[in-house]
């Protein structure tokens, strides 16, 4: 079946330090991906859809110079947390599906933890 | 605007029970439904789809959903809970003309006790 493979598992870091997460389609080419954030115990909120070789789209109230996208390739998308602060901290989840219908479903990478001190 | 409701932030049965995970959506149009499962530190598992054709949909490690159009409905069932099942489950909506967008429940925390 079609794995997404997202890199590190878990973050720990200082306050001001830019992280990137990488997201990738192993086994598939994947033009969209999604990046969501999750809270303990809550739903995924979906931040941004990134798509390859154009700007990402975000969804209202995430900030985009904060959260920078970049899907360079197919099988690639990265999302980087410019200057993170301890609100930041979160579990950030990519998934992406290979086929481009929404009646297919998302394939989830195992997330990243990032709790910024 | 679609939406999806998940009733239940916690859900307990034994094991060997039958269980049953609500879910009720709002979209215009026809929907398609997902059910997703998450165990600690992970992303989510694809456990089974609705898109058209016959309302009882099975998926994986035994568990089946029924789609109920006029209650707008799919709940997650399965006959004999295990231990193992123990997980967060999502109920998940997109539809196309919402575009590729997949919206998600709150989540249902399922506890099978031994």
């Amino acid at each position: 079946g079609a794995v997404v493979s997202q890199h590190p598992s878990w973050v720990i870091c200082k306050s001001g330090t830019s992280v990137k997460i990488e997201c990738r389609s192993l086994d598939f080419q994947a033009t969209t991906m999604f990046w969501y954030r999750q809270f303990p115990k809550q739903s995924l909120m979906l931040m941004a859809t990134s798509n390859e070789g154009s700007k990402a789209t975000y969804e209202q109230g995430v900030e985009k110079d904060k959260f920078l996208i970049n899907h360079a390739s197919l099988t690639l998308s990265t999302l980087t947390v410019t200057s993170a602060h301890p609100e930041d901290s979160s579990f950030y989840i990519c998934s992406a599906d290979g086929t481009g219908r929404s009646n297919q479903p998302q394939h989830f990478g195992d997330g990243t933890r990032l709790s910024i001190l | 605007a679609q939406s999806v409701a998940q009733p239940e932030d916690q859900v307990n049965v034994a094991e060997g029970n039958p269980l049953t995970v609500k879910c009720t959506y709002s979209v215009s149009g026809n929907p398609y439904l997902f059910w997703y499962v998450q165990y600690p530190n992970r992303g989510l598992q694809f456990l089974l789809k609705y898109i058209t054709g016959d309302n009882l949909v099975k998926g994986s490690y035994g568990f089946e959903a029924e789609f109920n159009k006029s209650q707008t409905s799919f709940h997650l069932k399965k006959p004999s809970a295990l231990v193992s099942d123990s997980a967060l489950y999502f109920c998940a909506v997109s539809h196309l003309t919402g575009g590729f967008k997949t919206i998600f429940g709150a989540g249902t925390r399922l506890f099978v006790k031994a």
